[in-house]
């Protein structure tokens, strides 16, 4: 089992949707939880970091982790063309999930 | 600070070739990382360097790889006698800490 799993999608809302992203991960030792965008062809870029349980609302962006549940989500409010991206969620530098694909039309 | 920077941002080269890529990380950043990236995949870890000491290497980075931080500023990634599977995206991040890092437009590898 890998240590972080990722529904790859794709994923396809309209304009406007509330979009959930998720991962689960294995080890309970895990206390940091970063999610990454990604638009194809470029570098990886930081959306936000959250530690232990709880959320971290950021703009349109909440990150919610069920530490319990080893369950983790990040939430797109409004969702827009420009939110058209692979979203990477990862628990250290060495865990990244493989991606979801999301296409917002 | 203009982030993080990867020359070349493309190579293609001949299959037993070898090849060098530079990361500048963002200059107060003491942890820098590589990874590598194929489609449909996330990031994988290939290497990290705190200052100038590298610290952890992943199985995955073969005795083909080498990577070095001289000074603890850019870092250089070598790929020797390179081979078809190499072809990938190569990532750079530098971090303040431990926890986030912030990548560079990565060193996309074509080998032919």
């Amino acid at each position: 089992q890998k240590e972080v799993e990722q529904d790859p999608g794709p994923l396809s809302v309209p304009e406007g949707a509330i979009v959930s992203l998720n991962c689960t991960y294995s080890n309970s030792a895990f206390q940091y939880f970063m999610w990454y965008r990604q638009y194809s062809r470029k570098g990886p870029e930081l959306l936000m970091y959250t530690y232990s349980s709880g959320n971290k609302e950021d703009g349109r962006f909440t990150a919610q982790v069920d530490k319990s549940s080893k369950y983790i989500s990040l939430f797109i409010r409004d969702s827009q063309p420009s939110d058209s991206a692979t979203y990477l969620c990862a628990m250290r530098a060495l865990n990244f999930g493989k991606g979801t694909s999301l296409l917002v039309t | 600070d203009t982030g993080v920077s990867q020359n070349p941002r493309h190579k293609i080269t001949k299959r037993g070739q070898n090849v060098t890529f530079r990361c500048d990380p963002i200059s107060e950043h003491n942890r820098l990382y590589w990874y590598r990236q194929t489609l449909g995949q996330g990031p994988e870890f290939l290497t990290y360097f705190q200052n100038e000491a590298q610290l952890e290497k992943s199985r995955l980075l073969s005795d083909r790889f080498s990577a070095e931080r001289p000074k603890g500023s850019f870092s250089t990634l070598e790929i020797q006698r390179t081979e078809q599977g190499d072809s990938a995206m190569y990532l750079c991040a530098s971090s303040p800490t431990s926890i986030e890092q912030y990548f560079g437009p990565g060193t996309r590898l074509t080998v032919t």
